[in-house]
């Protein structure tokens, strides 16, 4: 089965930049989903298919995907920001997330 | 506004069934690919099961193959997931999400969650 793997952790001063990797066999042959979750709180779609943001997402997030890995970036951090973090993918009949991460607001 | 609301969780014994709900509002339910996701407690997201539109093809994880099944009513706007031979590895919080037009898309909307513990 596809495996997708992330960094348990990420931890970022505000106003920095959160990088988010996500690795997979040839995962830039597909389009890659990214949600976040905050606790308690159902996940929440912030970059669909790659790179496109979601109405209501603000522009600090972005997406990327090319070879073996694809990456989340959330520029100019901010408190809020502070969440779980997982990408998606469709893949031979099932759906497939990642493992998580977890991105700490220093 | 768009919406989806879960029922039907609750405490049930190894080996016995559940059946969930969710009620979809402010879009049309019949155009939409349909989903069930699941989250153990302090653990990650895990998708259970697909739905296509008008029912015809059903995906699942293997872990609940042979043991859940997956249905919707587009008359009612409703997503259902029948649980059966439940084991105490299926706890977790249940969410119904929205997947798109094509299986290939994102979950879109995500319902709020209903709470399933498997437990003597």
């Amino acid at each position: 089965s596809y495996v997708l793997t992330q960094p348990p952790s990420v931890s970022v001063a505000p106003g920095q930049t959160a990088r988010i990797t996500c690795g997979g066999n040839n995962i830039g042959s597909k389009s890659v989903h990214w949600y976040q979750q905050k606790p308690g709180q159902a996940p929440v779609l912030v970059v669909y298919d790659d790179s496109d943001r979601p109405s209501g997402i603000p522009e600090r997030f972005s997406g990327s995907n090319s070879g073996n890995t694809a990456t989340l970036t959330i520029s100019r951090v901010e408190a809020g920001d502070e969440a779980d973090y997982y990408c998606q993918v469709w893949d031979s009949s099932s759906e497939v997330f990642g493992t998580g991460t977890k991105v700490t607001v220093l | 506004e768009v919406q989806l609301v879960e029922s039907g969780g609750g405490l049930v014994q190894p080996g016995g069934s559940l059946r969930l709900s969710c009620a979809a509002s402010g879009f049309t339910f019949s155009s939409y690919w349909m989903s069930w996701v699941r989250q153990a407690p302090g653990k990650g997201l895990e998708w259970v099961a697909n739905i296509k539109q008008d029912g015809s093809e059903k995906y699942y994880v293997d872990s609940v193959k042979g043991r859940f099944t997956i249905s919707r009513d587009n008359a009612k706007n409703s997503l259902y997931l029948q649980m059966n031979s439940l084991r105490a590895e299926d706890t977790a919080v249940y969410y119904c999400a929205r997947v798109g037009r094509s299986v290939y898309d994102a979950f879109d909307i995500w319902g709020q969650g209903t709470m399933v513990t498997v437990s003597s």
